[in-house]
């Protein structure tokens, strides 16, 4: 039972380089997030999508790119990485039934450092 | 908009000690769920708890319980007779129930360290 799964755990990127945050689940989830958490802050939600096709930003969408062509990858892309974006990542899914707003299930985390 | 504050950055106490976590959020919304996480520094986020705003009963799970005001817009958290293990960050969230996605906005975090 993987839960939500992110690669890579560990990244360095030079300034201006693009790379793209893979996040996975297999819990049939519908709605999926993108958070950062910079050095001692809480997480801010980048990106979410509550399905497949469907997109929208969150409260600092600046600088990243998402799609959501299956329910279980929700993918994040950087295109031209600056060192405002270094920062520890996590991708979370939810469940959307019946019950409401059901808890999010965090992936580890990737930790990108932007030089 | 939402809004949640964790006022405590970090909170340091002896092991066997009790330590009281304040949140306190704001909505316009008349529901909504509040959680509480906790991130140990191995880097995870664990969820521990998830309340609604009908719901105003304090609830207790093993050494944790969590207080839940409505009329002081509060959620607190104690961590009973702490333990080295308990030391981590620990977030509270609001989600209203109109946000599309369920979108939760965090507070800040509170460090605990539980010293032996």
């Amino acid at each position: 039972n993987a839960g939500v799964t992110q690669t890579p755990k560990f990244r360095i990127l030079k300034i201006g380089q693009s790379m793209t945050l893979q996040c996975t689940q297999d819990m049939n989830h519908n709605y999926m997030y993108w958070y950062r958490q910079d050095p001692g802050m809480g997480l801010k939600l980048i990106y979410y999508s509550v399905g497949a096709g469907i997109t929208d930003k969150g409260e600092v969408p600046n600088g990243y790119n998402v799609s959501r062509s299956t329910t279980e990858d929700f993918p994040l892309r950087l295109e031209l990485a600056a060192p405002s974006q270094t920062s520890v990542y996590f991708c979370a899914s939810s469940y959307s039934g019946s019950i409401s707003n059901q808890p999010q299930h965090f992936g580890d985390g990737t930790r990108l450092s932007i030089l | 908009a939402q809004k949640v504050t964790q006022a405590q950055t970090e909170i340091s106490v002896v092991e066997k000690e009790d330590v009281t976590l304040d949140c306190v959020y704001e909505t316009r919304d008349t529901t909504y769920y509040l959680f509480w996480y906790k991130q140990p520094p191995s880097g995870e986020l664990v969820f521990l708890i998830r309340r609604n705003s009908f719901d105003e009963q304090n609830e207790i799970s093993g050494r944790y319980s969590w207080n839940f005001q409505k009329s002081t817009s509060s959620f607190n958290f104690t961590i009973t007779a702490s333990q080295v293990v308990d030391s981590a960050v620990y977030f509270c969230a609001l989600s209203e129930a109109k946000a599309a996605g369920n979108k939760l906005t965090f507070g800040g975090g509170t460090r605990v360290l539980v010293k032996p």
